[in-house]
């Protein structure tokens, strides 16, 4: 089965500029997560999707950033404007089951972020 | 206190070695434990799973569980060059279920 599909793989912006992060999760696989790693640490949870419904997004900074998954399907993650502290590598996972279960979670190859 | 703790190393130990990789969590409801490994600039990858105290085992991996201590721990057995990377512990949050990751413990494992 194909993988977590994340695009671009790497980008580089100037602070207060915009960015855009696309996940295409496994097919099928109804809860998908956006999860931000710092160098160094653990990967954060952002966001958590139930098919095109957000479930948790408690730690996401909603004053600059956003996120949506129309058809339940591909999801993407915007920042605006990005500060210096948004530099990290952002995760999308996916998988079959519901919230509360971490049962075949697969994650993407990531996108690393640098802002300059 | 952090939700998951865990050293962040570097542990160095010589090929053929056994790593002991350690994990404490605050969340005593927690039922599901999980260890991801990430090489470096990869993703991680999920290489072990656990919900029952003990231990189990998986080829050269063994995970043990000790919920009355809030006590998780990696064992590899046969340390090899390529298991070099960083080992994630990550706990299912009994409140959430939220999926809460520690800060990784770095593994070099010498030739």
């Amino acid at each position: 089965e194909a993988g977590v599909a994340q695009s671009p793989r790497y980008k580089i912006i100037e602070k207060r500029q915009s960015v855009a992060f696309w996940c295409n999760p496994i097919s099928g696989h109804a809860t998908l997560y956006w999860y931000q790693q710092i160098l160094g640490q653990g990967p954060k949870l952002l966001i958590q999707f139930q098919n095109n419904g957000v479930v948790d997004d408690s730690q996401l900074p909603k004053d600059r950033f956003s996120a949506e998954r129309l058809k339940g399907v591909d999801s993407t993650l915007k920042i605006q404007p990005a500060k210096l502290e948004d530099s990290a590598v952002y995760l999308c996972a996916s998988s079959p089951f519901g919230t509360g279960s971490a049962y075949g979670y697969t994650f993407g190859s990531g996108t690393r972020l640098t802002v300059v | 206190q952090k939700e998951v703790e865990q050293n962040s190393g570097p542990l160095s130990v010589p090929e053929g070695a056994i790593a002991s990789l350690n994990c404490t969590y605050s969340d005593r409801g927690s039922q599901s434990f999980f260890w991801y490994r990430q090489y470096s600039g990869k993703s991680p990858e999920l290489i072990m799973f656990i919900y029952s105290n003990g231990d189990k085992e998986d080829g050269r991996f063994t995970a043990q569980l000790n919920k009355a201590s809030q006590y998780v721990s990696l064992l590899i057995r046969d340390s090899q060059p390529s298991d070099s990377a960083t080992y994630l512990c990550a706990v299912l949050s009994s409140n959430t279920g939220k999926l809460i990751f520690g800060q990784g413990t770095t593994l070099q494992v010498k030739p």
